[in-house]
């Protein structure tokens, strides 16, 4: 069976701070990774994509994957209030459908 | 670009009743919707997948008959809930498959239906 793992948190740091949320897989065919952004009560916001080894930068985000360890990871550099959230990763392992599997996902708290 | 729009946002709604979700891809012709639900503070669960032309595809232990799913264009799935009572109070989500040259498939998620059964 397909699995997504995640630190549950939740992730408290201070506000400037750099957090850094992790994820790890099982299937080792796995082809691309996701992160979501899932604000209480609102539905998950695509923030990050990626699909080859190696660090992938957008603005204060740094997704990096590491197919070897099967690990991918999302930096959020200086981190702001409004950056908290639970964060998903996804994992899609191909097939006809591309469906996802998700993380149970990482609460962060930003504090000012 | 890549927006999905659903409707309604909320509903209330008598126990034994249909609720009909619709899903629609604003911006880009979705091959594949995918409908999720998700129960407070826990973790999206798929529901079933569907693609344009085609019957849905569930996931096991998601009852078909219960969850009516259309697919009926590129832009446009629908979720029925027949016969709903309290235990299908839920968040509903949709989300789009888009493919394009240069995408990998990437999926963005509806804002979310949130359905109360009374």
């Amino acid at each position: 069976q397909k699995e997504v793992e995640q630190n549950s948190g939740p992730l408290s740091v201070p506000e400037g701070a750099i957090a850094s949320l992790n994820c790890t897989y099982s299937d080792r065919v796995s082809q691309s990774f996701f992160w979501y952004r899932q604000y209480s009560g609102k539905s998950p916001e695509l923030i990050m994509s990626i699909y080859s080894n190696g660090d992938k930068e957008d603005g204060r985000f740094t997704a990096q994957l590491n197919k070897a360890s099967q690990y991918v990871s999302l930096l959020i550099r200086d981190s702001q209030p409004s950056d908290s959230a639970t964060y998903l990763c996804a994992v899609n392992s191909g097939g006809s459908n591309y469906k996802l599997t998700f993380g149970k996902g990482t609460l962060l708290t930003v504090n000012p | 670009g890549a927006v999905v729009s659903q409707h309604p946002s909320r509903v209330i709604c008598k126990s034994g009743t249909s609720v009909k979700i619709e899903c629609r891809s604003l911006d880009f012709q979705a091959t594949t919707m995918f409908w999720y639900r998700q129960f407070p503070k826990q973790s999206l669960m798929l529901m079933a997948t569907s693609n344009e032309g085609s019957k849905a595809t569930y996931e096991q232990g998601v009852e078909k008959d219960k969850f009516l799913i259309n697919h009926a264009s590129l832009t446009l799935s629908t979720l029925t809930v027949t016969s709903a009572h309290p235990e299908d109070s839920s968040f509903y989500i949709c989300s789009a498959r888009e493919q394009l040259a240069g995408n990998y498939n990437e999926q963005f998620f509806g804002p979310g239906t949130r359905l109360t059964v009374l």
